[in-house]
C-alpha cells in the first residue's frame, strides 16, 4: 500500500524559507504517469494546490505562488520536497503531500504537516 | 485563478440524499472532464470519492455519485450515514497544468 509522509519544521519565522519533504513508501516516485505534489489548507479556509513534479524533474506551479516555490525530487531516496521562500503569516497552513493519479485525481495523501509562520 | 464555488454547508437526515454543487467556468469545470471530489474528516487526510466527474475509485460506496452540467459539477450522497458527516471539496483541472479547488462544503447529517 502506497504511503506518503511529510516531515519538516512546524515553526518558521517570517521572511524565512519553509522546507518540507515527503517520503514515499510502498511505491516509487519513478512510477510512470504519476505526478507528485503539494496542497495546503490555511486555517478556516479551503484547499489550495501548490504545485506538482514528475520524476524527470518537470514542474508545474500555482501562478499565485510561482515566484516563491520550488519543488524537487530525489529518485534515489524516493522522496520529493517543497521549498517556499519569503514566508508570511499567510503561509501558515497544513501542508499535504499528494500523488496525482492518471485520472488527474489526487489519489494518495500524506497525513499533513502543520506549519506555523511566526516570530 | 478563482476558487470554485461551493455552498458552505449542506444537511440532511440519515437515509436521505443530498447534492453538493461546485460551480466554475468554461476554463475549468466546463472545459474538462477532470473534476474530482474529496471527503475530509478534520485531522485526517482527505480521501478521493469521485474522479473524472463520475468515476468511483475502488472502495468508495456506490452511494456516492458525481455529475456535471455546463460549468457546474455535483456530488450526490444517497442513503446518508452518520460517518458521511465531513467536509467535501471539489477540484478541477484548469488548463496549463493547473488545478483549482472549491472552498469546501460542510455536510451535516441531522
Amino acid at each position: 500500500q502506497l504511503q506518503l509522509q511529510e516531515s519538516g519544521p512546524g515553526l518558521v519565522e517570517p521572511s524565512e524559507t519553509l522546507s518540507l519533504t515527503c517520503t514515499v513508501s510502498g511505491g516509487s516516485v519513478r512510477s510512470n504517469g504519476y505526478f507528485w505534489g503539494w496542497i495546503r489548507q490555511s486555517p478556516g479556509k479551503g484547499l489550495e494546490w501548490i504545485g506538482s513534479i514528475y520524476h524527470t524533474g518537470t514542474t508545474y506551479y500555482n501562478p499565485s505562488l510561482q515566484s516563491r516555490v520550488t519543488l524537487s525530487v530525489d529518485v534515489s531516496n524516493n522522496h520529493f520536497s517543497l521549498n517556499l521562500n519569503s514566508v508570511t503569516v499567510a503561509d501558515t497552513a497544513v501542508y499535504y503531500c499528494v500523488r496525482r493519479g492518471r485520472g488527474s485525481e489526487f489519489d494518495y495523501w500524506g497525513q499533513g504537516n502543520l506549519v506555523t509562520v511566526s516570530s | 485563478q478563482s476558487a470554485l464555488t461551493q455552498p458552505p454547508s449542506a444537511s440532511a437526515s440519515p437515509g436521505q440524499s443530498v447534492t453538493i454543487s461546485c460551480t466554475g467556468t468554461s476554463g475549468d469545470v466546463g472545459g474538462y472532464n477532470y473534476v474530482s471530489w474529496y471527503q475530509h474528516h478534520p485531522g485526517k487526510a482527505p480521501k478521493v470519492m469521485i474522479s473524472e466527474v463520475n468515476k468511483r475509485p475502488s472502495g468508495v460506496p456506490d452511494r456516492f455519485s458525481g455529475s456535471k452540467s455546463g460549468n457546474t459539477a455535483s456530488l450526490t450522497v444517497s442513503g446518508l450515514q452518520a460517518d458521511d458527516e465531513a467536509y467535501y471539496y471539489c477540484a478541477s483541472y484548469a488548463g496549463s497544468n493547473y488545478w483549482v479547488f472549491g472552498g469546501g462544503t460542510k455536510l451535516t447529517v441531522l
